[in-house]
């Protein structure tokens, strides 16, 4: 069974900039879930896709957004970068089923110059 | 979500049991307990969880009070590798939309 994955690992971009982050998720998993953890911080939630569609949005700004493709997988766009935005990003797949338990990929360190 | 109040650190000996506690006063009847674990610039690893009851799995057992307002993270055995930030997390089980709210939590240390 492959877990949960994410791409890249790192990435360096500037102020201003736009970027876009994947995840694939958990064999079997139908919900994505996005968390942005800020050094020393514990991870916050973003927003949740299930099955394409947002379901569920933390206090973050409309720059943030998300897709959920057919396959379940999943993209995290955030556009003009602030430096407050660096950070570990990081994605969790959970199935459809209870106990909906939410199992993380390893990250994406993004930093913003 | 309820709120969960761990210590900020704890030290542990290898091989030594270890107990991590958590507080959770204002617990909903419908709120569960999860623990997940983050070794340093890794994704959380999902621990164990439960209701009212005592869950053991392979990894740790997880004892919650009979009033719900605490529970404590067994580590039987604890290794190097169990060095890590342990997150004690309060959460609805309402489907596919209850998201988790992550605290501080306890950063263990495991020492030879």
């Amino acid at each position: 069974e492959t877990g949960v994955t994410q791409s890249p690992t790192h990435l360096i971009k500037t102020r201003g900039q736009q970027v876009t982050l994947r995840c694939s998720s958990q064999s079997g998993h139908n919900t994505v879930s996005w968390y942005q953890q800020a050094l020393g911080q514990g991870p916050q939630f973003i927003f949740q896709y299930y099955r394409e569609e947002e379901n569920g949005r933390g206090n973050f700004p409309p720059r943030f957004s998300g897709l959920q493709f057919p396959n379940y997988s999943s993209e995290l766009n955030v556009n003009a970068l602030e430096l407050d935005d660096s950070a570990l990003y990081l994605c969790a797949s959970s199935p459809g089923t209870p106990p909906w338990t939410q199992y993380f990929g390893p990250g994406t360190r993004l930093l913003v110059l | 979500d309820a709120k969960t109040t761990q210590p900020p650190s704890m030290d542990c000996a290898e091989g030594r049991a270890a107990n991590l506690p958590c507080n959770h006063s204002t617990i909903s009847g419908n709120e569960y307990v999860y623990w997940y674990r983050q070794i340093h610039s890794q994704g959380p690893q999902y621990i164990i969880h439960g209701l009212k009851n005592n869950e053991t799995n392979e990894m740790a057992s997880l004892i919650i009070t009979e009033d719900r307002k605490s529970s404590t993270l067994i580590l039987p055995h604890a290794t190097l590798r169990d060095t890590a930030v342990y997150y004690c997390i309060v959460r609805v089980n309402t489907g596919t939309a209850s998201k988790l709210t992550f605290g501080t939590g306890t950063r263990l240390q495991v020492t030879l």
